[in-house]
C-alpha cells in the first residue's frame, strides 16, 4: 500500500486562503478518490470533501478540493478563513480493500 | 439523525483483550448501502483504519492488523463490535466507529470516540 503525507501544520489569518497538501507515495493520485475530514477538538471528524472535489451537504463552498497528477498530490483549499476553521484536517484514500489516512495537518487561524 | 456511540473499558491490561461495541441509533445497520468501520488514532498520530463489516458479516481488515482483530455485527441490536487480543501499549488510542458509504467510500458519520489506554 501507499502512504499519504501531509504537512504537520499550517497557519493563516482570518479572511485569507490556505491550501493543505496530501502527497501519495506510490501509484497515481488519480487512481483512487481522495476524501478530506475536519476534526475539531472535542468533536467527531466530519467529511468536508469526497471524491476529490465534491462537498457534502452543509459544507460551505469556501472548502474546495483538487488533485494534481504532476505532483501526485491532492489539495484542500479553504478560502475566507474563519476562526471556526481551526482544526486538524486529514486526507484519506483507498487501495486494494484498505482505507488509508494521512498523518493530519493542524490548521491554526490567527 | 444517525448517531454512533462507542462503549467499552477505558483501561485494558497488557496481554488482555480490548473489546468495544458501537451502537447505531437513528438508522438501521441492516443496509446494503453501508459498511460499518473501526478507526483508531494513537496519541499524536493520524488515524489508522482497523477494518469494516457489512450487515451480512462480510468483513475486511487492515493488512497490518489482520489476524489480530475481529469485527462482528449484531443486526438484532443494531450494533457492531471490535476485539483486539493480546494488547500492548502500542494499542493505546482513541477508537472511533464510523459509517462508510459503499459507493463513494467516505466515512460519513463518526462516533465521538473512546480513549482506550493499555496499562497495568
Amino acid at each position: 500500500n501507499f502512504m499519504l503525507t501531509q504537512p504537520h501544520s499550517v497557519s493563516e489569518s482570518p479572511g485569507k486562503t490556505v491550501t493543505i497538501s496530501c502527497t501519495r507515495s506510490s501509484g497515481g493520485i488519480a487512481d483512487n478518490y481522495v476524501q478530506w475530514y475536519q476534526h475539531r477538538p472535542g468533536s467527531s471528524p466530519t467529511a468536508v470533501i469526497y471524491e476529490n472535489y465534491k462537498r457534502p451537504s452543509g459544507v460551505p463552498d469556501r472548502f474546495s478540493g483538487s488533485i494534481d497528477s504532476s505532483s501526485n498530490s491532492a489539495s484542500l483549499t479553504i478560502s475566507g478563513l474563519k476562526t471556526e476553521d481551526e482544526a486538524d484536517y486529514y486526507c484519506q484514500s483507498y487501495d486494494s480493500s484498505a482505507w488509508l489516512f494521512g498523518g493530519g495537518t493542524k490548521l491554526t487561524v490567527l | 439523525q444517525l448517531q454512533l456511540q462507542e462503549s467499552g473499558p477505558g483501561l485494558v491490561k497488557p496481554s488482555e483483550t480490548l473489546s468495544l461495541t458501537c451502537t447505531v441509533s437513528g438508522g438501521s445497520i441492516n443496509s446494503k448501502h453501508y459498511y460499518w468501520g473501526w478507526i483508531r488514532q494513537p496519541p499524536g498520530n493520524g488515524p489508522e483504519w482497523i477494518g469494516n463489516i457489512n450487515y451480512s458479516g462480510s468483513a475486511n481488515y487492515n493488512p497490518s492488523l489482520k489476524g489480530r482483530v475481529t469485527i462482528s455485527v449484531d443486526t438484532s441490536n443494531n450494533q457492531f463490535s471490535l476485539k483486539v487480543p493480546s494488547v500492548t501499549a502500542a494499542d493505546t488510542a482513541v477508537y472511533y466507529c464510523a459509517r462508510l458509504q459503499t459507493v463513494i467510500t467516505v466515512f460519513d458519520n463518526w462516533g465521538q470516540g473512546t480513549l482506550v489506554t493499555v496499562s497495568s
